[in-house]
């Protein structure tokens, strides 16, 4: 079974853009969530879907936002990046709870 | 809200050394209980779980036991290989039908031959 995927891996993008990150989870896997990495603040959590639906949020600003499509894709959009956003974004995914599996992450610079 | 503290520091041990990683949680409900391994420029790896007190997982020689009574999942294993470098964090799932994960800063392990 194929794990989960995250495209792109790598991104560049300077301060005021905005970026889409995807996310394709395990076949048969319905809740995708979402967590920025950085090595000031660790692991944080974003915000998590379920059968297209926003389930969970966490303390982020308004800037971060996602989508799951009816396939269990999601995509997660920053807007107006800042340099602090630049960080690894990992994605997960679970049927339909608990266990989290993760993708390699996708490596986010804002110059 | 829940939190996770891991002990502080990088660990640098020796190949065929005992490992032991201090987790302690804090948590209103029963959570479910994760250690994941990052090697390096990789997302996450469940290395192992426990969803309810005194259940141990364990997974390629690593263990941990869920300890209700003093909010503990301290990993361990027996005897590390330089393949066993990496950082691992301890986390925890709040409640059933709530995917938020909340982790621990992390530990570096670097074993040497």
């Amino acid at each position: 079974k194929a794990g989960v995927t995250q495209t792109p891996r790598y991104l560049i993008k300077t301060r005021g853009q905005q970026v889409t990150l995807s996310c394709s989870p395990i076949s048969g896997h319905r809740s995708v969530s979402w967590y920025q990495q950085t090595p000031g603040q660790g692991l944080q959590f974003l915000f998590e879907y379920f059968s297209e639906t926003q389930r969970n949020k966490g303390n982020f600003p308004g800037r971060f936002s996602g989508r799951q499509f009816s396939n269990s894709r999601s995509e997660m959009n920053v807007s107006t990046l800042e340099l602090g956003d630049s960080a690894l974004y990992l994605c997960a995914s679970s049927f339909p709870e608990e266990t989290q599996y993760f993708g390699p992450g996708t490596r986010l610079l804002v110059l | 809200g829940d939190s996770v503290t891991q002990m502080e520091g990088p660990v640098t041990l020796s190949e065929e050394a005992f490992l032991t990683i201090n987790c302690t949680y804090t948590a209103t409900g029963y959570p479910s209980l994760f250690w994941y391994v990052q090697y390096p420029g990789e997302g996450l790896q469940l290395l192992l779980k426990a969803t309810k007190a005194d259940d141990k997982g364990s997974n390629k020689g690593f263990e941990a036991t869920y300890r209700k009574e003093t909010t503990s999942f301290h990993l361990e294993k027996g005897s590390v290989q330089v393949s066993d470098s990496a950082v691992y964090f301890c986390a925890l799932s709040e409640t059933r039908g709530n995917n938020r994960l909340a982790f621990g800063k992390g530990n570096q392990v670097v074993v040497i031959p």
